[in-house]
C-alpha cells in the first residue's frame, strides 16, 4: 500500500523558515499531485497548497510547495513564521488506483 | 458561498450502523465529487472514499470495503455516508469535502460519531 510519511513534529521561531517533508513509500510521488492541509485544533482542515505548488486564493505567499523526485518527497515551506501558523499539517496524494492517501501529519510549533 | 453542512453528532452501539449527511449549497451539487475523511481523537486524517454526485459512482478505501456506502439525493443536494458493523475504533469525527479536481477545497464542519456500549 502506498503511504506518505511525515515527521511527527517540527518547531521553529517566529520570523524563521521551516520545511515539512512528505516522503512516498513506493512509485513516484510525482505521478500524482500532492496537496497540503492546515488544521487548527477543533477545526476542519483547510488547503494551503494544491497540485504540488499552487496556493488557493487567500493563502499568503509565505507558504510554498515543491516536489523532489530524487528523494521521492514533497515539501511544504513556510517562511516568515508567525504564531498563527502553529497547527497540524497534512500532505495528501493518491495511490495508483486513485484512492486518497494522507500523511500522518506534522505538528508545527512556533516558539 | 459554498457550504457543506453535516448532520449532528451520533452515539451508536457496537454492531449498529450510522448514516451521516452532508448538505451542499452555493454551487451545483452534481459538478464536483464528494469525499469522506475521518479523524479519531488526537489522530490523523483518514481517507474513506469518494462519490460522484452526478453518476452516483463511488470508490472506497480498501479498509472500508463492504462496510461503507456513499449515496446521494440530488433533489436536495445532499450526500450520505453510511458505515455499518460499527466498533469502538470507528469513534471519530467524520468530514465530507468537495473535490473539484485533486484537492479538498471545501469541508463540512464534521460529525462526531461515538461508538459505545
Amino acid at each position: 500500500n502506498f503511504m506518505l510519511t511525515q515527521p511527527h513534529s517540527v518547531s521553529e521561531s517566529p520570523g524563521k523558515t521551516v520545511t515539512i517533508s512528505c516522503t512516498g513509500s513506493s512509485g513516484s510521488i510525482a505521478s500524482n499531485y500532492v496537496q497540503w492541509y492546515q488544521q487548527r485544533p477543533g477545526s476542519a482542515p483547510t488547503t494551503v497548497i494544491y497540485e504540488d505548488n499552487q496556493r488557493p486564493s487567500g493563502v499568503p505567499d509565505r507558504f510554498s510547495g515543491s516536489i523532489d523526485s530524487s528523494s521521492n518527497s514533497a515539501s511544504l515551506t513556510i517562511s516568515g513564521l508567525k504564531t498563527e501558523d502553529e497547527a497540524d499539517y497534512y500532505c495528501q496524494s493518491y495511490d495508483s488506483s486513485k484512492r486518497g492517501v494522507f500523511g500522518g501529519g506534522t505538528k508545527l510549533t512556533v516558539l | 458561498q459554498v457550504q457543506l453542512v453535516q448532520s449532528g453528532a451520533e452515539v451508536k452501539k457496537p454492531g449498529a450502523s450510522v448514516k451521516v449527511s452532508c448538505k451542499a449549497s452555493g454551487y451545483t451539487f452534481t459538478s464536483y465529487d464528494i469525499n469522506w475523511v475521518r479523524q479519531a481523537t488526537g489522530q490523523g486524517l483518514e481517507w474513506m472514499g469518494w462519490m460522484n454526485p452526478n453518476s452516483g459512482n463511488t470508490g472506497y478505501a480498501q479498509k472500508f470495503q463492504g462496510r461503507v456506502t456513499m449515496t446521494r439525493n440530488t433533489s436536495i443536494s445532499t450526500a450520505y455516508m453510511e458505515l455499518s458493523s460499527l466498533r469502538s475504533e470507528d469513534t471519530a469525527v467524520y468530514y465530507c469535502a468537495r473535490v473539484p479536481h485533486h484537492y479538498f477545497d471545501y469541508w463540512g464542519q464534521g460529525t462526531l460519531v461515538t461508538v459505545s456500549s
